[in-house]
């Protein structure tokens, strides 16, 4: 079974900070994605990833960055966390360059910013 | 218009029915198209994918896809009060690593 693990599965932390949101999958996949998910506006991608080093633009990537500098791991910041940013945040990952393959999520980060 | 839509719910189905959830997508060529099921406060599950028209059955959940009519269907057969969550459609482009959600449907199974 594919594995994706996030570091937290609970985090509080106060407007300005940077925050790092951790997220490792054990099956190679090339592919890894960072969404949110909020009430009503159903799940979001905010940056993805389809190989090391690289990285692309999601729908809503303002206030975000990424790093992905080992294939299994891929990490989002909050370079400085606000509290519009409060949301449950969920890492994905998945395999190849073809169309069939769907994504496979973590547990999930529930952030909240006071 | 959204390009995944799906009715929010909730749809309220006895303990035993068949419960049907539905969507629709906007781009005609989506080649994959996946159900997730999400309970509350959970991360979602993948419980179903299909590529090509017709029926695909799992178990007691069937996909069906109607690629000229652009809707995707989930049908749970023998719905129990565990199948109680939100159900995420989404679709995948040609060529494209990203999905399109839906914003999914809540489904409540009463015993």
């Amino acid at each position: 079974d594919v594995k994706v693990t996030q570091s937290s599965r609970y985090l509080v932390k106060r407007t300005g900070e940077k925050v790092f949101l951790e997220c490792v999958q054990d099956m190679d996949h090339e592919n890894m994605f960072w969404y949110r998910q909020d009430p009503g506006l159903g799940l979001r991608l905010i940056y993805f990833s389809y190989d090391v080093k690289m990285k692309e633009k999601g729908d809503i990537p303002e206030g975000y960055s990424v790093s992905r500098e080992k294939k299994e791991r891929f990490s989002l910041i909050l370079e400085s966390a606000s509290t519009n940013q409060t949301s449950m945040y969920l890492c994905a990952s998945s395999s190849g360059t073809g169309g069939y393959q769907p994504q496979h999520f973590g547990d999930g980060t529930r952030l909240s910013i006071l | 218009q959204k390009e995944v839509e799906q009715n929010s719910g909730p749809l309220s189905v006895p303990e035993g029915a068949i419960a049907s959830l539905n969507c629709t997508y906007s781009d005609r060529v989506s080649q994959s198209f996946f159900w997730y099921r999400q309970y509350s406060g959970k991360s979602p599950e993948l419980i179903m994918s299909i590529y090509s028209n017709g029926d695909k059955e799992d178990g007691r959940f069937t996909a069906q896809l109607n690629k000229a009519s652009q809707y995707v269907s989930l049908l749970i057969r023998d719905s129990q009060p565990s199948d109680s969550a939100t159900y995420l459609c989404a679709v995948k482009n040609t060529g494209f690593q990203k999905l399109v959600f839906g914003t999914g449907t809540r489904l409540l199974v009463s015993p």
